[in-house]
């Protein structure tokens, strides 16, 4: 099976904090990818990456950045943590498929509270 | 990547068949229909997909009309565990410079009930 891992569960850190968030994926998957979870607002992506040390913006990139050092990692920085980025986060992973469709593979989320 | 319309909730008793209907009225005719589905507290799972052809896998069937506008997911047997957040989410397929990303709309928010 698929496995998309996040390193935390729960998390709970202060303003202005620099916070790391890390998912590791275990199927040599190409693209990765960070979305938050809102009440009200659905999923919304941060980043992706469709391959090592490269990045694209996602829809609400503002206060974060990403690094993929290693294909099977990919990591959410918060360079100073706020309190609007209070939310579910969620780690994503796909593969194309030889021009046919892309079903991505959830990791169980970390739900971070800044204070 | 077209727009979808989803009902806001529904509710389905134990054992009964579940459809979920999804418009998609602007649908280009490269894009998949795509359901994803969230159980509480828990990330999004992929349920199914499909272009034009009415589709069924282990956990679900798919159906298309044949405009294209519309889909309905069907649960054929729901229980207590289909209770989640069901996704309808339509997009272009591999390729292009998009990379697979998905945009996730409200969903529909089903209560399957004993």
């Amino acid at each position: 099976d698929v496995k998309v891992t996040q390193s935390s569960r729960y998390l709970v850190k202060r303003t202005g904090e620099k916070v790391f968030l890390e998912c590791v994926q275990d199927m040599d998957h190409e693209n990765m990818f960070w979305y938050r979870q809102d009440p009200g607002l659905g999923l919304r992506l941060i980043y992706f990456s469709y391959d090592v040390k490269m990045k694209e913006k996602g829809d609400i990139p503002e206060g974060y950045s990403v690094s993929r050092e290693k294909k099977e990692r990919f990591s959410l920085i918060l360079e100073s943590a706020s309190t609007n980025q209070t939310s579910m986060y969620l780690c994503a992973s796909s593969q194309p498929s030889g021009g046919l469709s892309y079903e991505q593979y959830f990791g169980p989320g970390t739900r971070l509270t800044v204070t | 990547d077209a727009k979808t319309t989803q009902p806001t909730s529904m509710d389905c008793a134990e054992g009964r068949a579940a459809n979920l209907p999804c418009n998609h009225s602007t649908i280009s005719g490269n894009e998949y229909v795509y359901w994803y589905r969230q159980i509480h507290s828990q990330g999004p799972q992929y349920i199914i997909h499909g272009l034009k052809n009415n589709e069924t896998n282990e956990m679900a069937s798919l159906i298309i009309t044949e405009d294209r506008k519309s889909s309905t997911l069907i649960l054929p047997h729901a229980t207590l565990r289909d209770t989640a957040v069901y996704y309808c989410i339509v997009r272009v397929g591999a390729g292009g410079t998009s990379y697979g990303k998905l945009t996730f709309g409200q969903g529909t928010i089903l209560t399957v009930h004993p």
